[in-house]
């Protein structure tokens, strides 16, 4: 069965810092991995993929991740937070076959000073 | 491209009552899924439609739950004699064919008083 673990619940960063959220999953096989960003009163926005190839994907708003089969991890960094990141931020893995639903982790909450 | 549109985006209700949320997906997507994020929680998978073709509801909290999309546009979801735990948020996502990304409406907010 799939799961996915985020093992940080809340990260607070400064403003222009660099910024590494942690991702594990389980799965029997290759799994699709995502990061989605959830604001306050919005939907659930994706950040990013990964399917296969080039374990460094690349996103939107300046994010990147990394899958690391041997760490059954797929870490979210930036390399400078701007605040308007601070959000929710959820991993999820997805089967290659059949429903295209997704698990997600928890969560990791995102707040940024100044 | 309108996004994926769910309503209402609130509902209180007393228990026992019934609910039904609506879900308009984007256009052209044939894929409609339904979840529930409580707080503190990600989202969890209740639903899953292709066309108007229900393929996965075993995740389905219980037979008070259930789910339609009658033409394979919009989908309904129906809580009937609801309780206090299902106070959650009901989000709805679409997309257009296996592994493209989910696009997520802003959900229905569900209150059980």
């Amino acid at each position: 069965a799939q799961s996915v673990t985020q093992p940080d619940i809340h990260i607070t960063v400064s403003e222009g810092a660099s910024l590494e959220l942690r991702c594990n999953y389980s799965y029997g096989a290759t799994p699709y991995l995502f990061w989605y960003v959830q604001s306050p009163g919005q939907g659930l926005q994706l950040l990013l993929k990964y399917f296969s190839g080039d374990t460094l994907v690349q996103g939107i708003k300046g994010f990147e991740a990394e899958f690391k089969r041997s760490q059954s991890s797929f870490n979210l960094r930036k390399p400078s937070v701007h605040w308007s990141d601070a959000a929710e931020y959820f991993c999820a893995v997805g089967r290659q076959t059949g429903a295209n639903n997704l698990f997600f982790g928890t969560g990791t909450r995102l707040t940024v000073i100044p | 491209d309108t996004g994926v549109s769910q309503d209402p985006r609130h509902k209180i209700t007393k228990r026992g009552q019934n609910v039904t949320f609506r879900c308009d997906p984007i256009s052209e997507h044939n894929r409609l899924y339904w979840y529930r994020q409580t707080l503190g929680q990600g989202p969890e998978f209740l639903t899953y439609f292709q066309n108007e073709a229900q393929l996965e509801k075993s995740r389905l909290l219980s037979d008070r739950f259930s789910a339609e999309r009658p033409k394979g546009s919009f989908s309904t979801l129906e809580i009937q004699r609801t309780e206090q735990g299902d106070s959650a948020m009901y989000l709805c996502a679409s997309s257009t064919r296996l592994n493209e990304k989910l696009f997520f409406g802003s959900g229905t907010q569900l209150s059980v008083l």
